[in-house]
C-alpha cells in the first residue's frame, strides 16, 4: 500500500511563530487532504488539497503531485492551534475511497 | 445541521460480548466511512460504503461487520468483542470519492 510520512514528529511553538508541516507519499494520489484533532479527540477538515495551493485565514497548505509532497503552513499560531495535524492520501489507482492517515505530527503552542 | 453523528460515545465491554455502533449524517453524502484510531497511530479504515445498500472492506475489517440499510445511517457491529478492539471508531462521510470527509466525535470502546 502507500506509504505517508510526517515531520517532524512533535512540534513546540511560542504562541505567534510560524511552521511549516510536511507530509511525504509514496505514489501518485487522487486525493489528499490534512486534518486537525485537537486534545478532545475532534478531527476538523483543513484541506482538501491534491495538487496546488490553498489558503484559509492563517493556514494555507501546498501540494507538489509530481514530486509527492505537500506542506502545511501555519502562520501566527495560536495556543488553539495545539493538537495533531493528519495528511491523509488516496492512490490514484483505487476504486473505492481509502485514504491512508499518516502518523501525524503533534504540535503545542504555549502562550 | 448536525453534520455527523455517533452513538454511543463511550461504551466497555466484556470479551465476546456484541454491540453496534451507530454513525449517522444529514449531509446527504453518498460515501460513507468507519475507522478506528489507536494511541500514539493515525486513522486506519475498516469499512466504507459508496452507496445506499453497498459497503466494502477497508485496511482492517476482520472481527467487524457493517451494513448501510438507509443513506443517512452506517452500523458497525462487533460480533464478539475483543481486547484487540480497544480503540476510539471514528465514522465519517464525504459526498464522493474525492471531496473531503467530515467526521463524527468518535465512541471510545473499552473491551476487558
Amino acid at each position: 500500500g502507500i506509504q505517508v510520512e510526517q515531520s517532524p514528529p512533535d512540534l513546540i511553538l511560542q504562541e505567534g511563530a510560524n511552521s511549516t508541516l510536511r507530509c511525504n507519499f509514496s505514489d501518485s494520489v487522487n486525493n489528499l487532504q490534512w486534518f486537525h484533532q485537537n486534545p478532545w479527540g475532534q478531527l476538523i477538515n483543513l484541506f482538501y488539497i491534491p495538487s496546488g495551493t490553498k489558503q484559509n485565514g492563517r493556514l494555507s497548505a501546498t501540494t507538489v503531485a509530481t514530486e509527492r509532497y505537500s506542506l502545511l503552513y501555519i502562520s501566527s499560531s495560536q495556543t488553539t492551534d495545539s493538537g495533531v495535524y493528519f495528511c491523509a492520501v488516496e492512490r490514484e489507482e483505487t476504486s473505492g475511497s481509502r485514504l491512508t492517515f499518516g502518523e501525524g505530527t503533534q504540535l503545542t503552542v504555549n502562550p | 445541521n448536525a453534520g455527523v453523528t455517533q452513538t454511543p460515545k463511550f461504551r466497555v465491554l466484556k470479551t465476546g460480548q456484541s454491540m453496534t455502533l451507530l454513525c449517522a449524517q444529514d449531509m446527504n453524502h453518498e460515501y460513507m466511512y468507519w475507522y478506528r484510531q489507536d494511541p500514539g497511530m493515525g486513522l486506519r479504515l475498516i469499512h466504507y460504503s459508496v452507496g445506499e445498500g453497498t459497503t466494502a472492506k477497508g485496511e482492517v475489517p476482520d472481527g467487524y461487520n457493517v451494513s448501510r440499510l438507509k443513506k443517512q445511517n452506517f452500523l458497525l457491529g462487533l460480533e464478539s468483542a475483543a481486547p484487540s478492539q480497544t480503540s476510539v471508531y471514528f465514522c465519517a462521510s464525504s459526498y464522493g470519492k474525492t471531496h473531503e470527509q467530515f467526521f463524527g466525535p468518535g465512541t471510545r470502546l473499552t473491551v476487558l
